[in-house]
């Protein structure tokens, strides 16, 4: 069965430095989507994209944020300068179409020191 | 603030027993209703999606959406150890963004 790919499983990085995390959403699914899950909390929205565009951001997602689809697969996260507070599980999760389930990948681990 | 709420639990009963699971939600315009597992350190795997009122079966999963009271279940039958994990339901809104409940933890003891 198709699964969504993330890279790395862990990353651990020292505060201010920037980081990627890296997609590769199922192979004919249109809409992509970040979300996190800090340690024993909710998992949260943190951006949608389509048709290569943000469709939607949350109030996390601000300025140290941004989201990429450089080639036709990988669909990737970068945060500029992280901070203590990004410690967190990211997860990559794509659809087919509105409304649609939405399935994730296995998530990176983020750890920020 | 739209939310979706659950009792965190732990929910704890018998292996081969039915688990019931439930959930409300604040936006009378959510569409979309989804059930998500998700064992500890792992990502939400999709159990089960339901859109219209009613109940929706899938093997030993049972799904029910009852749009008036803003309320969705999740039924498993007979039970087993390998249930165990936290339940997360989500809803999506006007924009397909899903809005997760803080799960509820299923213990299936043998």
């Amino acid at each position: 069965e198709p699964e969504v790919t993330q890279t790395p499983s862990h990353q651990v990085t020292q505060m201010g430095q920037e980081v990627i995390l890296r997609c590769v959403p199922i192979s004919n699914h249109l809409y992509f989507y970040w979300y996190r899950q800090i340690l024993g909390q909710k998992v949260e929205f943190l951006v949608s994209f389509y048709n290569n565009e943000i469709s939607e951001k949350s109030e996390i997602f601000d300025d140290q944020f941004s989201v990429e689809r450089p080639d036709g697969s990988n669909f990737t996260l970068k945060i500029r300068s992280t901070k203590l507070e990004d410690s967190a599980m990211y997860f990559c999760a794509s659809q087919t179409g509105h409304n649609q389930p939405q399935h994730f990948g296995d998530g990176t681990r983020l750890s920020i020191l | 603030q739209k939310e979706v709420e659950q009792n965190s639990g732990p929910l704890s009963v018998p292996e081969g027993a039915i688990a019931s699971l439930n959930c409300t939600y604040s936006d009378r315009g959510s569409q979309s209703f989804f059930w998500y597992r998700q064992y500890s350190g792992k990502s939400p795997e999709l159990i089960m999606s339901i859109y219209s009122n009613g109940d929706k079966e899938d093997g030993r999963f049972t799904a029910q959406l009852n749009k008036a009271s803003q309320y969705v279940s999740l039924l498993i039958r007979d039970s087993q150890p390998s249930d165990s994990a936290t339940y997360l339901c989500a809803v999506t809104s006007n924009t397909d963004k899903l809005i997760f409940g803080t799960g509820t933890r299923l213990q299936v003891f043998p």
